[in-house]
């Protein structure tokens, strides 16, 4: 049974750097069935999608927030993870992982969320 | 990219139906989507891929109550016996080579 478990701190300070972990149990990241994706919601928001990594590595990132952020593999972990660069006040928010399946399809799991605050 | 209108609240009674709507912007109406239900506090869960013709697959366990369908640039999210655990916020999302996008979401309240 596929889980994937967010992970990484609650609290950030404006101007530095929010990295997030998905870890991936009862799945593969190495699959090429599936690619991996994060999605964020700000408070008393909707959700925003943030980025995607394919089976292949390769990325696509919301075009807003390119130049701030890289999304990655580990595939001795398992995992995926989130770097997000100068975060502000406005990257405060609920984070979530997920997955897709290859093709055209949308999001078909999603993983706990993981709340970040950006404050001094 | 495509852009996605939903209302922001609907209501409907304890075991009646409810229609949500999800509108996709002009130059896009021939795209699928999927829904997603999300309950405060918990992990959103998907619930089907919804094609322009109105053909749907669902997720795995999704009850029987909730189904889709299609006109135009409108895709319907129905869900019939309303129950409590119903109450929740419906989003719909759809994509393109280049992005992802969801709609603003629909909070459902169960009366």
């Amino acid at each position: 049974q596929l889980q994937l478990q967010g992970s990484g701190p609650g609290l950030v300070k404006p101007s530095e750097t929010l990295s997030l972990t998905c870890s991936v149990s009862g799945g593969s990241v190495t699959s090429p069935a599936y690619h991996w994706v994060w999605i964020r919601q700000p408070p008393g928001k909707g959700l925003e999608w943030i980025g995607t990594i394919y089976y292949s590595g390769g990325t696509n990132y919301n075009a807003s927030l390119t130049g701030r952020l890289m999304i990655s593999v580990d595939k001795s972990k398992n995992q995926f993870s989130l770097s997000l660069h100068s975060v502000t006040a406005a990257d405060t928010g609920v984070y979530y992982c997920a997955r897709r399946p290859h093709g055209d399809y949308g999001i078909d799991f999603w993983g706990q969320g993981t709340l970040v605050t950006v404050s001094s | 990219q495509p852009v996605l209108t939903q209302s922001s609240s609907a209501s409907a009674s304890l075991g009646s139906s409810v229609k949500l709507t999800c509108t996709l912007s002009s130059g896009h109406t021939n795209y699928i989507i999927a829904w997603h239900q999300h309950q405060p506090g918990k992990a959103p869960r998907y619930l089907m891929k919804l094609e322009g013709s109105g053909s749907y697959s669902k997720g795995s366990g999704l009850p029987d109550r909730f189904s889709g369908s299609s006109s135009g640039a409108d895709r319907y999210l129905t869900i019939s016996n309303l129950q409590s655990e119903d109450e929740a916020d419906y989003y719909c999302e759809t994509w393109d080579s280049n992005s992802r996008v969801f709609g603003g979401g629909t909070k459902l309240t169960v009366l």
